[in-house]
Parts: structure tokens; sequence; C-alpha cells
């Protein structure tokens, strides 16, 4: 059982469309990160997010954080084709700095 | 800076053999992280160092899979001896200490033990 669920598991939509995925826990994080993965690379960092009910924006991008710290979604608005690719959120629990990562939601938009 | 750089990015060997991965985190980074990507179990994390000390190695599959970090720019993982399911893709990470700060990844070391 992962500790991090993340859902869904597979996403497939046309350009201009917008979606949602979850990254959900029964566990509280100080923070929690959203990464996207391309093919044959490793997952890039886009947000860390670490009050409680935080939204953060970047570009079509909207990050949101739970108000008990132990969930999180992103929201694409308009989604493109480059959007493509593997989302994972990645949480911390405790001030170390070792991530638990979830299973990733793995997203394609189609032209 | 190059980033995280990782060699092979790929390597195809035999059953048996012994296989090294090489890592060379970011300059200045102070913690090294190895994980292992497969489809069944996502992203797993192997171990990890700060300040090239291991913290944690709870995530390393048995005793064929060994780490070393002799120092701040240099990591290695080694398979001895490789199996056919050790088969995936290998990343190296490096961060600064601290759980605000994102990790980078390397490009991976894709492994097929055949």
């Amino acid at each position: 059982t992962q500790l991090l669920e993340q859902s869904p598991q597979f996403l497939s939509i046309q350009e201009g469309e917008n979606l949602t995925v979850y990254c959900n826990s029964s566990s509280v994080f100080s923070s929690l990160q959203w990464y996207r993965q391309e093919p044959g690379e490793g997952p890039v960092l886009l947000v860390t997010v670490v009050t409680g009910g935080e939204v953060k924006k970047l570009k079509r991008l909207t990050f949101q954080f739970g108000d008990a710290r132990k969930d999180s979604s992103l929201h694409i608005t308009a989604a493109q084709p480059g959007d493509t690719g593997l989302y994972l959120c990645a949480g911390a629990r405790d001030a170390g700095n070792m991530l638990t990562f979830g299973g990733g939601t793995r997203l394609m938009v189609k032209p | 800076d190059a980033g995280v750089i990782q060699s092979p990015r790929h390597e195809v060997t035999e059953m048996g053999q012994e296989v090294t991965l090489r890592c060379k985190p970011i300059s200045g980074h102070n913690s090294l992280f190895w994980y292992r990507q497969t489809m069944m179990r996502g992203l797993e994390l192997l171990i990890y160092f700060n300040n090239n000390v291991p913290i944690d190695d709870s995530g390393m599959p048995e005793d064929r899979f060994s780490a070393k970090m002799p120092n701040a720019s240099f990591s290695t993982l080694k398979i001895q001896p490789s199996e056919p399911r050790d088969s995936a893709v290998y990343f190296c990470a490096s961060s600064l200490l601290g759980n605000r700060n994102g990790y980078t990844f390397g490009s991976g070391t894709r492994l097929t033990v055949v």
C-alpha cells in the first residue's frame, strides 16, 4: 500500500480539456511536492507547498495543499500535448529531507 | 551546472554479472538518493546519504545491492550478482538538506538483465 495514493492512475484527454489529479494520504506532511516526468528522463520538480490550504499557480497549472496537510491536487486548465507525462506527488513527513513518492498519474493529452 | 549526471544511460548484462551504476550529484548538494523505478512498483527509494554518510538503506532489496559515496561528488550503486528481476530504471537524485528543497534527478540508467 502506497503512503501517498494518486488518482487517477491513467488519464487520456483531448487538447483543450481541463483535468484534476489527486494525491491523498492518511498521514500529515510537513511539505508536499509535485514532479513531472517525461519518457526517458528523471522527474522534474514543479512546485513545493508547505502551508495547509496553500494554493500555487504555475501558468495553467494550479496546485493546492489540503487544509489538514494530508492531501493535494493539481488542476490543469486547457491541457496541451506538451503536458503529457507522469505526474508524481511526494511528501516529507518530518524535518528531514526524505520524500515519499506516490504511484503517479500518467497523463496523455491528444492533439 | 550540468545537473545530476548518471552513467551509463543503458546497461544490458547477463544474469550473474556485476553491475555498477555511477552518479555525480550537483556541486554543493549534500544529500544523495538512489531510486529504482518500474511500472509495477513505481519509484522506490533504495538508499540515501547525507554529507556522504548512509542514513537509510532499508529500501535496498537484499545483500546483492550495495552503495557507496566516497566523496561529495561521486556515488556508486553495485549489484552483484545481477538477476533478471533487477531490470528497471535506476535514478540518482541530489538535493540540499531540508524537506522544502526539491530533488534534482539524473536521467537514469536503464538496466536490463537477461
